[in-house]
């Protein structure tokens, strides 16, 4: 079974900042990866997927993610954090089973902007 | 406009009772999944459903059941079995049949006192 890896529960930044919050997988087929955002007592929107070609791969908001197959990570970046940005992020990597296809979530990294 | 939704948004029931979380989407998905949230814990998957009258079990589906009945609903009851059933609920759908993106509903937060 796939499994996804956030390092870091919880990420502090200052507005204007470098944001950077990290995803590994594991799978034994070449993966479909995702990032997701949620804002409190919210539903998550999709930010961004990799599913094949170019490895870096722009999402909305600013924020983008490379696919790197060596070091088995879906790394989230986004030049400069905004206050708007505050939310928690999911990484998610795709399996099948037979006929079936689901997400396997990471625990998810909290972001926190200060000002 | 397009989307999925859950319903009722907050839920507050008695320890013993069972209770049922509506979803419904108008995407025109075949694909419908629930996952429950528990802080720290990120989403883990209870049921899911690919087609009309068929579902499977996720990683977490003791204490819940689910049917599938028409294209648009997937409903998720969680019975007096569930032995912690207070948690953040999340419906969501997707086209089936590949490696596609999951569309998200807003929530419904059961508590259980």
């Amino acid at each position: 079974a796939q499994s996804v890896t956030q390092l870091g529960s919880h990420v502090s930044v200052s507005e204007g900042a470098l944001v950077l919050l990290r995803c590994n997988y594991s799978s034994s087929v070449p993966p479909y990866l995702f990032w997701y955002v949620q804002y409190p007592n919210q539903g998550l929107q999709l930010l961004l997927k990799y599913t094949t070609g170019a490895t870096l791969v722009k999402g909305i908001n600013g924020f983008e993610a490379e696919f790197k197959k060596s070091e088995t990570s879906f790394h989230l970046t986004k030049p400069s954090a905004h206050m708007s940005d505050a939310a928690e992020y999911f990484c998610a990597v795709s399996e099948s089973g037979g006929s079936n296809y689901k997400l396997t979530f990471g625990k998810g990294t909290l972001l926190t902007v200060n000002p | 406009d397009g989307g999925i939704t859950q319903s009722p948004k907050y839920l507050f029931r008695k320890e013993g009772q069972n209770v049922t979380l509506s979803c419904e989407q108008n995407l025109n998905h075949d694909a419908m999944y629930w996952y429950r949230q528990d802080p720290g814990q990120g989403l883990r998957l209870i049921y899911y459903s690919q087609i009309v009258n068929d579902f499977q079990k996720g990683d977490i589906a003791e204490g819940y059941s689910v049917s599938r009945e028409k294209k648009e609903s997937f409903p998720l009851t969680v019975t007096s079995a569930q032995k912690n059933p207070t948690a953040f609920y999340l419906c969501a759908s997707g086209l089936a049949g590949g490696f596609y993106e999951q569309f998200f509903g807003p929530g419904t937060r059961l508590t259980v006192l």
